[in-house]
């Protein structure tokens, strides 16, 4: 198994861009969680889908932030317009269906903004 | 709300010593219980859960947790530390139900050969 799968791995842009982050969650894994980490605040959960449905958006910061996950195996985190406080690690996430199962994290994709 | 207090940013521990990474919780109800690994540049891993049953638990790269209900905790434990075992170690808990899973600050560890 290939594991959750990130790109890009690093992504530089100036402020006012649009950045795209992708994500492939593991084969038959039905919930999908995208993270952002950073020093001063930690890990905060942005949104989280099961089944493709998103269910939770209440950890995106701003409307400048959307999330989507079309199918199964593919969601992405938009950013538009970006700015230097976005500056971040973002990992995504995905777990099987069950309360208890624990969540596999993709390697996450360092964002810069200039 | 649910929530998980790491009460220390940093651990040293000489190598061959034993380690302990201290996680208080707080949820409604029964918790589910996570401890979580991340090295640098490195996406957070899986060690060890609690869902039921037995409240020691032993998890991957010789750890384990054991899960206090009346202090609520969930201490994670290793024998012998060694000097690979430094890294970042996040607790995390989640309440029974459509809850979200609460990860805390996280805690260094800094093993010393």
């Amino acid at each position: 198994d290939a594991g959750v799968i990130q790109s890009p791995r690093h992504e530089v842009t100036e402020m006012g861009q649009e950045v795209t982050l992708r994500c492939k969650p593991i084969s038959g894994h039905n919930s999908l969680f995208w993270y952002r980490q950073t020093m001063m605040r930690g890990l905060e959960l942005l949104i989280y889908f099961n089944n493709n449905v998103p269910i939770d958006d209440s950890g995106m910061p701003e409307d400048r932030f959307s999330a989507k996950m079309p199918n199964a195996s593919f969601s992405t985190l938009k950013i538009q317009p970006s700015e230097p406080r976005d500056s971040a690690v973002y990992f995504c996430a995905s777990s099987a269906t069950g309360e208890g199962n624990e969540q596999f994290f993709g390697p996450g994709t360092r964002l810069t903004v200039l | 709300a649910q929530s998980v207090a790491q009460p220390e940013d940093q651990v040293n521990v000489a190598e061959g010593n034993p380690l302990t990474v201290k996680c208080t919780y707080s949820v409604s109800g029964n918790p589910y219980l996570f401890w979580y690994v991340q090295y640098p540049n490195r996406g957070l891993q899986f060690l060890l859960k609690y869902i039921t049953g037995d409240n020691l638990v032993k998890g991957s790269y010789g750890f384990e947790a054991e899960f206090n209900k009346s202090q609520t905790s969930f201490h994670l434990k290793k024998p012998s530390a060694l000097v690979s075992d430094s890294a970042l170690y996040f607790c995390a808990v989640k309440g029974r139900g459509n809850t979200p899973l609460v990860f805390g600050k996280g805690t260094r560890l800094s093993v010393i050969a």
